[in-house]
């Protein structure tokens, strides 16, 4: 499979713990995005990363949220002292170059209870 | 600043008729580029299609067809004979061709079921 993975696909964590999740984008793919989706909603922009670059961040990206993208391969999302208002799907997406069309991984479904 | 309206929330059909949905952009640049993707009950976002702001001609792929309407800022999307396997949660998005993140600016989504 060469498409985009992510990893874990669920995760249910109680408030004030730490997460993280892991992003594999599709080979070759220089640019990475991460998306927050809540339900009933589209996806919403968190961050980028243009090989191991990270270039803007929303600022829906508090700074308990922290994304790294090591060698411009992988990238993982860390979310520390996570808040109920957190339960979302995090999403990953990577894209050839910019403009191009994203493709997007399954997702992470976080639950904080 | 950009904005991307889906009006209809949720639409049921009957398998085989035709359907249309809508969306509406806003946008300051002249530059951008819109898509459309398909998210099935398993949740993984599909891409569809990307239209560049300088493309008006209509797209036909298979039973898809996407109506790029620069006029009235929409690019509205239409099914024909609409299948059960086309149930799913449509999103329009736009991307502004700026340097940038040229991320994906998405609407609300329409939620289409196809009854049998």
């Amino acid at each position: 499979d060469t498409g985009v993975s992510q990893n874990p696909r669920h995760k249910i964590t109680k408030r004030g713990q730490n997460v993280t999740f892991r992003c594999d984008p599709i080979s070759e793919h220089n640019r990475l995005y991460w998306y927050r989706q809540t339900l009933g909603q589209g996806p919403e922009f968190l961050t980028y990363f243009q090989n191991e670059a990270q270039l803007e961040k929303s600022r829906l990206l508090s700074d308990r949220f922290s994304a790294e993208r090591p060698k411009g391969s992988f990238s993982t999302l860390e979310i520390q002292r996570t808040e109920q208002g957190d339960s979302a799907m995090y999403l990953c997406a990577s894209s050839f170059r910019e403009t191009y069309e994203q493709y997007f991984g399954p997702g992470t479904r976080l639950t904080v209870t | 600043a950009q904005k991307v309206t889906q009006a209809q929330t949720e639409i049921s059909v009957v398998e085989k008729e035709d359907v249309t949905l809508d969306c509406v952009y806003e946008t300051r640049d002249t530059t951008y580029y819109l898509f459309w993707y398909k998210q099935p009950p398993s949740g993984e976002l599909v891409f569809l299609i990307r239209r560049n702001s300088f493309d008006e001609q209509n797209e036909i792929s298979g039973r898809y067809s996407w109506n790029f309407q620069k006029s009235t800022s929409s690019f509205n999307f239409t099914i024909t004979a609409s299948q059960v396997v086309d149930s799913a949660v449509y999103f329009c998005a736009l991307s502004e061709a700026v340097p940038g993140a040229n991320n994906l600016f998405f609407g609300t989504g329409t939620r289409l079921t196809v009854i049998p």
